[in-house]
């Protein structure tokens, strides 16, 4: 079965410079979610969005844009990066209404050096 | 607001014993969920409870919800090596489009 794809896996940046990361959901699912974990912790709820149109905003940066296209892939968009950004950024996605949960992605690992 | 409380936040085993995760929220949800994840890992989906009494068993594993106590529970039975992993329970409510995690329980079963 299809499931949540990320990229990239693992990306290295500079501070002060930006990034972009990708998620592709689940065919079919309309809600995509952004998470930031850092190490030895829990996920932390950045943004999601419900048929392409932002739904909900967590404890996301200023520096930091989302969006949902129009195929209802996703992009994070980090700008002014920091080295406190270095996480593991995880995107989901889920079928409102459906009773199976959120489908995580595999991550991307950001190193901000 | 609601918050989501695991313990133990560490638990360390032999492997063939029993133990218990527990996890609190502190406001009615509609759905909780428990969620492993190995080391630099994606999070994988345990169990999705949906309603009061509810009881899942997977293997080794079996969740439990406890809506009125605002309480569930994540069992090992026998544990073996292979469950090792950080263990997260997570709550949703209706209209909110987020998850309110657990701090995660880190389990580490020795052999």
């Amino acid at each position: 079965a299809a499931g949540v794809i990320q990229s990239p896996r693992h990306l290295i940046k500079e501070k002060r410079e930006t990034a972009t990361l990708k998620c592709y959901p689940i065919p079919r699912h309309d809600t995509v979610y952004w998470y930031q974990q850092g190490p030895g912790q829990d996920p932390q709820f950045l943004i999601s969005f419900y048929e392409k149109m932002q739904s909900d905003k967590g404890s996301i940066p200023d520096r930091f844009s989302a969006q949902q296209f129009s195929d209802y892939h996703s992009e994070l968009n980090m700008s002014s990066l920091e080295l406190g950004d270095s996480a593991l950024y995880f995107c989901a996605s889920s079928l409102v209404g459906q009773l199976k949960g959120y489908t995580f992605g595999s991550g991307t690992r950001l190193t901000v050096v | 607001e609601l918050k989501v409380e695991q313990n133990p936040l560490f638990l360390s085993m032999q492997e063939g014993k029993n133990y218990t995760i527990y996890c609190n929220y502190s406001t009615t949800s509609d759905r909780l969920y428990w969620y492993r994840q190995d080391p630099g890992k994606s999070l994988e989906s345990l169990f999705v409870l949906l309603s009061n009494g509810a009881v899942k068993q997977e293997g080794r594993l079996m969740a439990s919800l406890d809506t009125k106590a605002r309480l569930s529970t994540l069992h090992i039975t026998a544990a073996v090596h292979d469950l090792s992993a950080t263990y997260f329970c997570a709550v949703d409510m209706s209209g909110n489009y987020q998850l309110i995690w657990g701090a995660g329980t880190k389990l580490i079963i020795k052999p």
